[in-house]
C-alpha cells in the first residue's frame, strides 16, 4: 500500500518557467513533509521541508505548499533552471514514525 | 568533511554469494539507515539504527543483516544474494532518531547486480 504517491513519473519544463511537482499521501497522521532532489549516480539531497502547522514554506526559488484537507503537497520551482533537472522525491512521516518516500518524479528543464 | 561515504560503488555477485556493504559518516550523527531504490518503488527502508548499539527492521529486511560497528559505521550484509536483491543501496544518517523531525543525509549509493 503506497502511502505516498507521486503520480507523474516525469515532467518537462522550459527554462525560466515554473515547475510544479505533486505528491499525494493517504495517511492522515503524517505531519512532516520533505522534498529530496537526486542527480544520477548520487544520493538524494534534502531540498525543503514543511510541517503540518504551515501551509507554505519558501526557500529561494523553491516553495512547498501543503493542503492538508486534500492530503496533497506540491513543490514549485520558479524560475526553473537546467541544473534543476533531477529526480525529486517527496517523503512524509508522522510523530514517532519513520520517513515514507514516494516513487519520484523526473524533472527535465529544457534550455 | 566527507558526509556519508559508501563502499563499494558497484558490485556484481552470483546468486548465493555473500557480501557486505560499508557505510561511514563523519557528521557525528546518532542514527543511520539503509535503503534500497528500485524502479517505480521509490526508497524503501531495509534496516536502521536509531543510536549506537541498536538496530531495527525497516520495511524490507528479509535477506539482510546489519551491524552498527560504532557511531560512525553501519554495514549491510547479504548472506546469500538473490537476483531480487539487485538494486541501488543507499546509506543515510541523521542527527536525531527517525521518530524525530529531522532530515537525513544520504551517501552516493552502491549499485548491486546479482546474476
Amino acid at each position: 500500500d503506497q502511502q505516498v504517491k507521486q503520480n507523474s513519473p516525469s515532467l518537462s519544463v522550459q527554462e525560466g518557467r515554473i515547475s510544479i511537482l505533486n505528491c499525494d499521501y493517504t495517511n492522515s497522521m503524517f505531519d512532516y513533509f520533505l522534498w529530496y532532489k537526486k542527480y544520477p549516480a548520487e544520493g538524494p539531497t534534502f531540498l525543503i521541508s514543511i510541517s503540518s502547522i504551515k501551509d507554505k514554506n519558501e526557500d529561494g526559488r523553491f516553495t512547498v505548499f501543503l493542503n492538508k484537507s486534500a492530503k496533497h503537497l506540491s513543490l514549485h520551482i520558479v524560475p526553473s533552471q537546467p541544473g534543476d533537472s533531477a529526480v525529486y522525491f517527496c517523503a512524509s512521516k508522522s510523530s514517532g514514525d519513520k520517513l515514507t518516500f514516494g516513487t519520484g518524479t523526473r524533472l527535465a528543464v529544457r534550455p | 568533511n566527507a558526509g556519508v561515504t559508501q563502499t563499494p560503488k558497484f558490485q556484481v555477485l552470483k546468486t548465493g554469494q555473500s557480501m557486505t556493504l560499508q557505510c561511514a559518516q563523519d557528521m557525528n550523527h546518532n542514527s543511520m539507515y539503509w535503503y534500497r531504490q528500485d524502479p517505480g518503488m521509490g526508497l524503501r527502508l531495509i534496516y536502521y539504527s536509531a543510536s549506537e548499539g541498536t538496530t531495527d527492521k525497516g520495511e524490507v529486511p528479509n535477506g539482510y543483516n546489519v551491524s552498527r560497528l560504532n557511531k560512525r559505521e553501519f554495514s549491510l550484509r547479504l548472506e546469500s544474494a538473490a537476483p531480487s536483491q539487485t538494486s541501488v543501496y543507499f546509506c543515510a544518517s541523521s542527527e536525531l532518531p527517525p521518530a524525530h523531525y529531522n532530515e537525513q543525509f544520504f551517501g552516493p549509493g552502491t549499485r548491486l547486480t546479482v546474476l
